[in-house]
């Protein structure tokens, strides 16, 4: 069974920095590509960035360009997101997904003062 | 990019039927659509893929057969038949678009379905 575990979430003063983590277990981690996903309290999902299997290649929407890095390590089975220079507006419950079909159950950020 | 468009919200009586809309913008007729249903304080379930021809791939792990879609034009539909109270849930559609690190892959705003 596809398991993905979110984890690092909390509360951070605007222009922080946190890394979340994703755990992967029931398949071939090494095979797939990953994306972050977020969704602000009451809100629809938003694509925050994507990498390949093997770490070489990344996407970022442009609110977090700059901002956000998303990297893997294949040998822990576990995708990162770190996040620099937070903002009020990244608030949000930040989900990995493994190509579009499989979710975890998301890790809550919340930047405030 | 494509952007989509879903109503905020819908309901429908236990039993009935419903069907939940998700609109491409102009140009992108020929794009796939995924669904998701999520409940509260849940992350996303795949309900399954939708084109102009109809579902793309399998369902969903334990989507049941009430469950099924239809693509025309601009339009991507959801419906759902004999309504259950489980199905009360906000709903999702999601489309990739481009490549390499132009790659984006964008979601409407959600339907909430809520069962009367």
């Amino acid at each position: 069974e596809v398991q993905l575990v979110e984890s690092g979430g909390g509360l951070v003063q605007p222009g922080g920095s946190l890394r979340l983590s994703c755990a992967a277990s029931g398949f071939t981690f090494s095979s797939y590509w990953m994306h972050w996903v977020r969704q602000a309290p009451g809100k629809g999902l938003v694509w925050v960035s994507r990498i390949n299997s093997d770490g070489s290649s990344t996407s970022y929407a442009d609110s977090v360009k700059g901002r956000f890095t998303i990297s893997r390590d294949n040998a822990k089975n576990t995708l990162y997101l770190q996040m620099n220079s937070l903002r009020a507006e990244d608030t949000a419950v930040y989900y990995c997904a493994r190509d579009h079909k499989s979710w975890g159950q998301g890790t809550l950020v919340t930047v405030s003062s | 990019q494509p952007v989509l468009t879903q109503p905020p919200s819908a309901s429908a009586s236990l039993g009935a039927s419903v069907t939940l809309t998700c609109t491409l913008s102009s140009g992108y007729s020929n794009y796939k659509v995924d669904w998701y249903q999520q409940r509260p304080g849940k992350g996303p379930r795949f309900v399954m893929r939708v084109g102009t021809g109809g579902i793309v791939g399998s369902k969903g792990d334990g989507i049941p057969d009430r469950f099924s879609v239809l693509g025309s034009g601009l339009n991507r539909y959801l419906t759902i038949k004999n309504i259950q109270e489980e199905d009360e849930s906000d709903y999702h559609c999601g489309a990739d678009h481009g490549s390499g690190s132009n790659f984006v892959w964008v979601f409407g705003g959600g339907t909430k379905l809520t069962v009367l």
